[in-house]
């Protein structure tokens, strides 16, 4: 298994423009979210999923949004970039139907500077 | 969601027994608790579980007491490589559709 993949590992924008962050998970995990970091910072939930079809907001939804066609991906779409955006997002993924947490599998990260 | 409360850092010596005690006065009767662990540039990892008293594996001890208002994160015998963010988490079962809301952390730096 590839675990949680990332894509793209690196990316500089211009304010206004447009991008999308993919996440995808060979893993059959239910549960998918996005998080992220800022220097110094804790993580931060944007977007999280609990199924294909299902999304809800986090703490942090604003600028961004989400879909959830199949089980296996969970893009992050960056409508109009802004300065304020840089930061490094984590895609994470869990098997939700278990007692208890379950463990949550982060991917390696996308690091985006907005110009 | 239960609120979590953590030292913002802290410091040890390599061979030394570390314990990071998290906050949590709000803990609903169905939350458990889990500890990540983050090295810098990498995604959180997880670490342990439990629900009450005490958990252990191959990497730490987590201690719940029975009020569960709080737990604490032992790790024994620390090593340089054990610089990181360490988080508790608090909330009920996947199940549930809740939010997986992280903290601050604590940022424990090992040293020689």
């Amino acid at each position: 298994n590839a675990g949680v993949t990332q894509t793209p590992k690196f990316q500089v924008l211009k304010t206004g423009q447009s991008m999308t962050l993919q996440c995808a998970q060979d893993m059959n995990h239910e549960y998918m979210s996005w998080y992220r970091q800022d220097p110094g910072m804790g993580l931060r939930l944007i977007h999280y999923s609990v199924g294909a079809g299902i999304t809800d907001q986090g703490e942090v939804p604003n600028g961004y949004n989400v879909s959830r066609s199949t089980t296996e991906d969970f893009p992050l779409r960056l409508l109009s970039a802004a300065p304020s955006q840089t930061s490094v997002y984590f895609c994470a993924s869990s098997y939700s139907r278990t007692v208890g947490q379950e463990t949550q599998y982060f991917g390696p990260g996308t690091r985006l500077l907005v110009l | 969601l239960a609120k979590t409360t953590q030292p913002i850092s802290m410091d040890s010596y390599e061979g030394q027994e570390v314990n990071i005690t998290c906050s949590h006065n709000n803990i609903a009767t169905n939350d458990y608790i889990t500890w990540y662990q983050q090295f810098p540039s990498q995604g959180p990892r997880f670490i342990i579980q439990g629900y009450k008293t005490k958990v252990t594996n191959e990497v730490a001890s987590l201690f719940i007491p029975a009020d569960r208002k709080s737990s604490t994160l032992s790790l024994p015998r620390v090593s340089l490589s054990d610089t990181a963010v360490y988080y508790c988490l608090v909330g009920p079962p996947y199940s549930s559709a809740s939010k997986i809301i992280f903290g601050s952390g604590t940022r424990l730096s090992i040293r020689p």
